[in-house]
C-alpha cells in the first residue's frame, strides 16, 4: 500500500525565515510525486511534479527536490502570502494518487 | 487553463437522502477522481475512473458509488447519506502520469 507522511504538521515562520517541508513516501513504482498548495476552503492548486531521484523544480520562492525515499519543499525568504497548507502526493501503479495530510504553514509579518 | 467544475460549493442534506455530486472537466482528461478531505486525515480517495464507464475503488468506497457515462463528467453518489459523510468533497482530473487538477470543492453537511 502506498504511503505518504509529511512533517511537520504545522510550521510557523517569521517573514524572511527560510525552511523546508518534508515528504516521506513508500510506493511500488513511483510514477510521479506532486506538491500542491491549498488555501482554506479551496481545492488544491498544483505546484510541482517530480519523476525521478535527483530532479529539482523551482518556482519563485519555492524549490522541490526528490530522493528515492523523500521529497523536500524548500521555502526561501517566505512572505505572508505563502501561508497555506502544502500537500504532497505520489502516483504509484494504476493511476492511483495518494496524498499526505499536509503541512500547515503560517508566515508572520 | 484546465477547468474542473463541481456543481455545488455548499450542500445540506438530511440523513437517508440520496445525494448526487457532479463534476465536469473541460480538458478531455482520461482520469477522474473523487476525494474527501477531513481535518487530520488529509485527502482520501473514494473512487477513480480511467475511462468512460470504468471505475475503480479507492481507499474508502463504502457508502458511495460513482457514474461516468461521458468522458467529461464524473458523478459521486451517496446512496443513503449519513452524518459521518459530512465532509469536503474534491473532484480532480488528470491525463496519463501528469498532475491532477482539482475543482473548488463541495462542502457537504448531512443533518
Amino acid at each position: 500500500e502506498d504511503q505518504v507522511t509529511q512533517s511537520p504538521e504545522a510550521l510557523r515562520l517569521q517573514e524572511g525565515e527560510s525552511s523546508s517541508l518534508n515528504c516521506s513516501y513508500t510506493v511500488s513504482g513511483l510514477r510521479g510525486l506532486f506538491w500542491y498548495r491549498q488555501d482554506p476552503g479551496k481545492g488544491p492548486e498544483f505546484l510541482f511534479t517530480l519523476y525521478s531521484a535527483g530532479e529539482e523544480k523551482e518556482k519563485e520562492r519555492l524549490k522541490a527536490t526528490l530522493t528515492k525515499k523523500e521529497s523536500f519543499l524548500h521555502i526561501t525568504a517566505p512572505k505572508p502570502e505563502d501561508s497555506a497548507t502544502y500537500l504532497c502526493a505520489v502516483r504509484g501503479g494504476y493511476q492511483k494518487v495518494t496524498f499526505g495530510t499536509g503541512t500547515k504553514l503560517q508566515v508572520i509579518p | 487553463d484546465v477547468k474542473v467544475t463541481q456543481s455545488s460549493r455548499y450542500l445540506v442534506k438530511r440523513t437517508g437522502e440520496k445525494v448526487f455530486l457532479e463534476c465536469v472537466q473541460d480538458m478531455d482528461h482520461e482520469n477522474m477522481f473523487w476525494y474527501r478531505q477531513d481535518p487530520g486525515l488529509g485527502l482520501r480517495l473514494i473512487y477513480f475512473s480511467y475511462d468512460v464507464k470504468m471505475k475503480e475503488k479507492g481507499d474508502i468506497p463504502e457508502g458511495y458509488s460513482v457514474s461516468r457515462e461521458k468522458k467529461e463528467r464524473f458523478s459521486l453518489i451517496l446512496e443513503s447519506a449519513s452524518t459521518n459523510q459530512t465532509s469536503m468533497y474534491l473532484c480532480a482530473s488528470s491525463e496519463g502520469d501528469r498532475q491532477a487538477f482539482f475543482g473548488q470543492g463541495t462542502r457537504l453537511t448531512v443533518v
